[in-house]
């Protein structure tokens, strides 16, 4: 299986912070990378698809990068909705597999 | 607008099955492949199996492969998923999600609301 891994496993900025999360993975899976929101009690939400897509209604805040096992997900400036935790997944091979997550916090 | 309905919450006692189901709606159920993902404290987010609900055809992650099946009824738009032999490692939110693209399963654009599952004796 293709392991991702997340940094940082938490982070904490304030609002208007421009925020990077990196996500690499254990062997080259071009693109094929997923970034997703989750709140409290929600599901996850898809915010980017082949590693640099946006999904359609998600704030052009969010820009996703990379390819081959290095990845990041920026936001340009950060907003109180946008507390949360963040999880990169491959869908290069099977079985797909999701990182540990980064935990979004405001300073 | 689309929406993955699931069954609610369950208890169970270790060496017993459970069977969660996902109802879909706002879509044509079967372009588009459902997938199972589980949540847990410790493991995080783990993906379980998908089913292509046209053909009825599934794929199980090796970890799952021996007590998982995955199964859907189109003639209700709703998918299924049966766990056996649970174990208090099995305790955790399960979800439904879609595959955003045709054909194609590995994008999850829309989930199901959770269902939590406990084991305990």
């Amino acid at each position: 299986d293709i392991q991702m891994t997340q940094s940082p496993s938490s982070l904490s900025a304030s609002v208007g912070d421009r925020v990077t999360i990196t996500c690499q993975a254990s062997q080259d899976i071009n693109k094929f990378l997923n970034w997703y929101q989750q709140k409290p009690g929600k599901p996850p939400k898809l915010l980017i698809y082949d590693a640099s897509n946006l999904e359609t209604g998600v704030p052009s805040r969010f820009s996703g990068s990379g390819s081959g096992t290095d990845f990041t997900v920026t936001i340009s400036s950060l907003q109180p909705e946008d507390i949360a935790t963040y999880y990169c997944q491959q869908y290069d091979n099977l079985p797909y597999t999701f990182g540990q997550g980064t935990k979004l916090e405001i300073k | 607008q689309v929406q993955l309905v699931q069954s609610g919450a369950e208890v169970k006692k270790p060496g017993a099955s459970v069977k969660v189901s996902c109802k879909a709606s706002g879509y044509a159920f079967t372009d588009k492949y459902l997938n199972w993902v589980r949540q847990t404290p410790g493991q995080g987010l783990q993906w379980m199996g998908r089913i292509n609900p046209d053909t009825g055809d599934t794929y199980y992650a090796q970890e799952f492969q021996d007590r998982l099946t995955l199964t859907r009824d189109t003639s209700i738009t709703t998918a299924y998923m049966d766990l056996s032999g649970l174990t208090s490692d099995d305790t955790a939110i399960y979800y439904c999600a879609r595959g955003k693209f045709e054909w194609f399963s590995g994008n999850f654009d829309f989930w199901g609301q959770g269902t939590l599952v406990t084991v305990s004796s």
